[in-house]
């Protein structure tokens, strides 16, 4: 069973405007959650994360919202640039580091111009 | 700081053979984990190594294995190859276990 999902398969966003990616997760003992930004023939990229202890957590233009009883959090990016055209991947971990990553299958970002 | 390096960055093996894929973590970071990448699965864990030791492993079969030297640097072995091994190897390190995992540029494993 999936642990971690995106529903999104892809998402267009015009660029200068809001992107917002989401993401679902089943297992509540998950309790660290990380957005990776893949291009092709390239490996993930590290872009943000977030503790279950926090709900938000800002780094420039990214920004990642848990909401934990929903179990879902969310990837905002203000203002999307062209060069954010790629597939996005939430993951989680049980405990920070103590575990493997579990991904989602991801989202593909395409900016508009 | 140089990032994760894994090599080969392609290859192509025949069903049957055995292969061994290598990664050179980060400078300092101690742990490194394997991910097996495919269109159908996603990305999927394989193992984790830290101090030389596998601290966790993701559910594959035992053709699946690795091994941490004392320089962090890793290796992962698949014996048996099956065609469904076919897959984007990706390599991660981090400092610690507690932190967030960096990722090389993979392996492209065709098995024919």
């Amino acid at each position: 069973d999936q642990q971690v999902k995106q529903n999104s398969p892809s998402l267009s966003v015009q660029e200068g405007r809001i992107s917002i990616l989401n993401c679902d997760y089943t297992n509540s003992m998950f309790d660290y959650f990380l957005w990776y930004k893949k291009y092709p023939a390239e490996g993930p990229t590290f872009l943000i994360s977030i503790s279950s202890i926090k709900d938000k957590n800002e780094d420039g233009r990214f920004t990642v919202f848990l909401n934990k009883s929903a179990k879902h959090l969310s990837l905002h990016i203000v203002p999307s640039q062209p060069g954010d055209s790629a597939v996005y991947f939430c993951a989680a971990s049980l405990v920070v580091g103590a575990d493997g990553l579990t991904f989602g299958k991801g989202t593909h970002l395409i900016i508009q111009p | 700081k140089a990032g994760v390096t894994q090599t080969p960055r392609y290859l192509i093996k025949t069903r049957g053979q055995q292969v061994t894929l290598s990664c050179s973590p980060i400078s300092g970071h101690r742990s490194v984990s394997w991910y097996q990448q495919t269109p159908g699965q996603g990305l999927q864990f394989l193992f984790e190594y830290f101090s030389e030791t596998q601290r966790n492993k993701g559910n594959f079969p035992g053709r699946f294995s690795g091994r941490q030297f004392s320089n962090s640097r890793s290796e992962m072995n698949v014996s048996t190859l099956e065609l469904g091994d076919s897959a984007l190897y990706l390599c991660a390190s981090s400092l610690a276990r507690t932190t967030e995992q960096y990722f090389g540029p993979g392996t492209r494993l065709t098995v024919t």
